[in-house]
């Protein structure tokens, strides 16, 4: 069966501070691959996707990036966080369209 | 008319009863339709897939209205432990994102 890791849980940085999240997808080949970020209270806000390794789709500008190094590989970088980069961020995957999610992680910037 | 609504509710009904809520798409060609559900500081999991000829899984029923562009999530005999929100999910043709609504928060009260 098909299983999605997020890491780390809950994450707590400075503004200005790096980023990286990770994200593995088991049991399945060429997944397309998303990042999404709920903020408090909010919607989810998809940041973006990939249907192949290398190949990423952003959605919205902003100080975030991503890459899909391998094909059930997904990460989330940013190189200076700001305040307004605190929320949920979400890895999911779909094959085709039914999507599934990983436990998220839960970043706060400070 | 944006992509995908929902009422955010909240919806506070007492535990026994029924409820319903819909979601309202834009794109008429839009080809597959799910229900989500979303529990406190969790990931959002897949409920059910919306079929045109509708679909039922226990106590939960969902249905396709293409001429009105709407789906419904019916819950029959609601449980405390159906309290969580209910997100809308539309896959448009022709396209690799899925358009979640930003949800419809349920509470059942004891």
């Amino acid at each position: 069966s098909q299983t999605i890791h997020q890491w780390p849980a809950t994450l707590v940085q400075p503004v200005g501070s790096p980023l990286s999240l990770e994200c593995t997808v088991e049991g399945t080949s060429n997944p397309n691959l998303y990042w999404y970020r709920q903020a408090a209270g909010r919607g989810l806000q998809l940041l973006f996707y990939s249907v192949g390794i290398g190949q990423i789709s952003s959605e919205v500008p902003q100080n975030l990036s991503a890459s899909r190094p391998q094909d059930r590989q997904f990460i989330l970088s940013s190189k200076k966080l700001l305040l307004s980069d605190s929320g949920f961020y979400l890895c999911a995957w779909s094959v085709p369209y039914e999507q599934y999610f990983g436990p998220g992680t839960r970043l706060t910037v400070t | 008319r944006k992509e995908v609504e929902q009422d955010p509710g909240p919806f506070n009904v007492p535990e026994g009863a029924t409820v319903a809520f819909n979601c309202t798409y834009s794109n008429s060609a839009s080809q597959s339709f799910f229900w989500y559900r979303q529990d406190c500081r969790k990931e959002p999991k897949l409920l059910m897939s919306v079929y045109s000829s509708g679909n039922e899984d226990g106590r939960f029923t969902a249905q396709l209205n293409r001429a009105s562009q709407y789906i419904s999530l019916l819950i029959r005999d609601s449980k405390l432990s159906d309290s969580a929100t209910y997100l809308c999910v539309v896959n448009p043709p022709r396209d690799d994102k899925i358009i979640f609504g930003k949800g419809t928060r349920l509470h059942i009260l004891p």
